[in-house]
């Protein structure tokens, strides 16, 4: 069954610090990852995509699929980067239909 | 932003009654889907659409129906609301041609008393 697990529900830092938002999936094919945001009173919009292998405000993410992990990751968190992370798996072709994982909340403490 | 809005922003109906919320885009996207947001659950797919009158289910579709008539609408049905479909729900889109990206509205928070 396709599955997406975030472990964390809260992640609290302080700015300047590093954050990792873990992400594990399961899925038997080739996945499409998805880093999903939400600021507060926003809509989600996408942060990253595995498929373009792009920075997007400092955030990293890499596909390691011998641990099927999808793990965010940003070396310096900032204020601004408080927000609920979501990570999305899309293994239905061309449907575009995504599985959600929990979500995980990141407060990051001035 | 994508050119999607959902309609209404907010509602509190009470049990038993019929609610229809709907998802609008200027996008000409093929694909239209209905989420709902739930504490510990994330965002599930309730239904979702292909292309006009093409639709189908998603993970949590009991208690719902969708309606695709034009392009631009699609509309979540819920024929007789309960406590349990209290909760935020998110309309995307996405365009079929290679673009793996989708697009979310606002969403519409519905109450259930």
């Amino acid at each position: 069954a396709q599955r997406v697990t975030q472990p964390e529900k809260l992640l609290s830092v302080f700015k300047g610090a590093p954050v990792e938002l873990k992400c594990n999936y399961s899925y038997s094919g080739s996945p499409e990852l998805f880093w999903y945001v939400q600021y507060s009173r926003q809509r989600l919009q996408l942060l990253l995509r595995h498929i373009s292998r792009e920075s997007i405000k400092g955030f990293t993410a890499d596909l390691n699929k011998g641990e099927t992990s999808f793990h965010l990751k940003k070396p310096f968190a900032q204020e601004e980067d408080s927000a609920m992370y979501y990570c999305a798996l899309d293994g239905s072709g061309n449907t575009g239909k995504l599985i959600f994982g929990q979500g995980t909340t990141l407060q990051v403490k001035p | 932003d994508a050119g999607i809005t959902q309609s209404p922003r907010h509602k509190v109906t009470e049990t038993g009654t019929p609610v229809t919320l709907r998802c609008h885009q200027t996008e000409n996207h093929r694909y239209m889907y209905w989420y709902r947001q739930d504490p510990g659950h994330g965002l599930r797919l309730i239904h979702y659409s292909y292309g006009v009158k093409d639709t189908d289910k998603g993970e949590v579709s009991d208690g719902y129906s969708v309606s695709r008539s034009k392009t631009e609408d699609f509309l979540l049905t819920l024929e007789s609301a309960t406590s349990s479909q209290t909760s935020v729900y998110f309309c995307a889109i996405r365009d079929g041609q290679g673009n793996t990206e989708a697009f979310f509205g606002q969403g519409t928070r519905l109450t259930v008393v």
